[in-house]
């Protein structure tokens, strides 16, 4: 069955470090998405990307953040300069549609010192 | 700002037993409505997605979705040990776009 993976599942980084993580969702989707999670916390959208666009973004999402959808499959998620703030799981997912169901990666747990 | 209420729990039941888990949505926009289920460290997982009023079922799973009270619920039937997680509810905010706004999750111990 096909599935959202996501590298790498575990990143740890200095503050003021870039870090790039990536995902590659399911070959016939359409829109693709970040959310993070906070240890402890709900899960946050933080932005959804369509035909090679940002649809729409959180106020987390800020200039410190972008996406990419760099070649036919990849999708990636870059914080420029990290906060401690940013210790999080964060979870790539697709769909088909708008409406349709958003399948989940398995998470980049990103952890800044 | 947009929300989803969910209890908190823990919600025990015994094994075999129907587990009841609800859910409020305050955007009466809302047109997807769909039920993820979160081991400790993973991914939601997809459990059932509902898009009209009334029931859908899917092996031992009952989604109910009532939208004139902004309020949707699954019921587990047999509940097992490997049941025992933390049920997100999730609401596809169409007003605004595709984004899915989570409540904070159920969690739902089941005991053998």
């Amino acid at each position: 069955e096909p599935e959202v993976t996501q590298t790498p599942s575990h990143q740890v980084t200095q503050m003021g470090q870039e870090v790039i993580l990536r995902c590659v969702p399911i070959s016939n989707h359409l829109y693709f998405y970040w959310y993070r999670q906070i240890l402890g916390q709900k899960v946050e959208f933080l932005v959804s990307f369509y035909n090679n666009e940002i649809s729409e973004k959180s106020e987390i999402f800020d200039d410190q953040f972008s996406v990419e959808r760099p070649d036919g499959s990849n999708f990636t998620l870059k914080i420029r300069s990290t906060k401690l703030e940013d210790s999080a799981m964060y979870f790539c997912a697709s769909s088909i549609s708008t409406t349709d169901t958003q399948y989940f990666g398995p998470g980049t747990r990103l952890t800044v010192l | 700002q947009k929300e989803v209420e969910q209890n908190s729990g823990p919600l025990s039941v015994p094994e075999g037993a129907i587990a009841s888990l609800n859910c409020t949505y305050s955007d009466r926009g809302s047109q997807s409505f769909f039920w993820y289920r979160q081991y400790s460290g993973k991914s939601p997982e997809l459990i059932m997605s509902i898009y009209s009023n009334g029931d859908k079922e899917d092996g031992r799973f009952t989604a109910q979705l009532n939208k004139a009270s902004q309020y949707v619920s699954l019921l587990i039937r047999d509940s097992q040990p490997s049941d025992s997680a933390t049920y997100l509810c999730a609401v596809n905010e169409r007003e605004y776009g595709n984004k899915l706004v989570f409540g904070a999750g159920t969690i739902l111990r089941v005991k053998s």
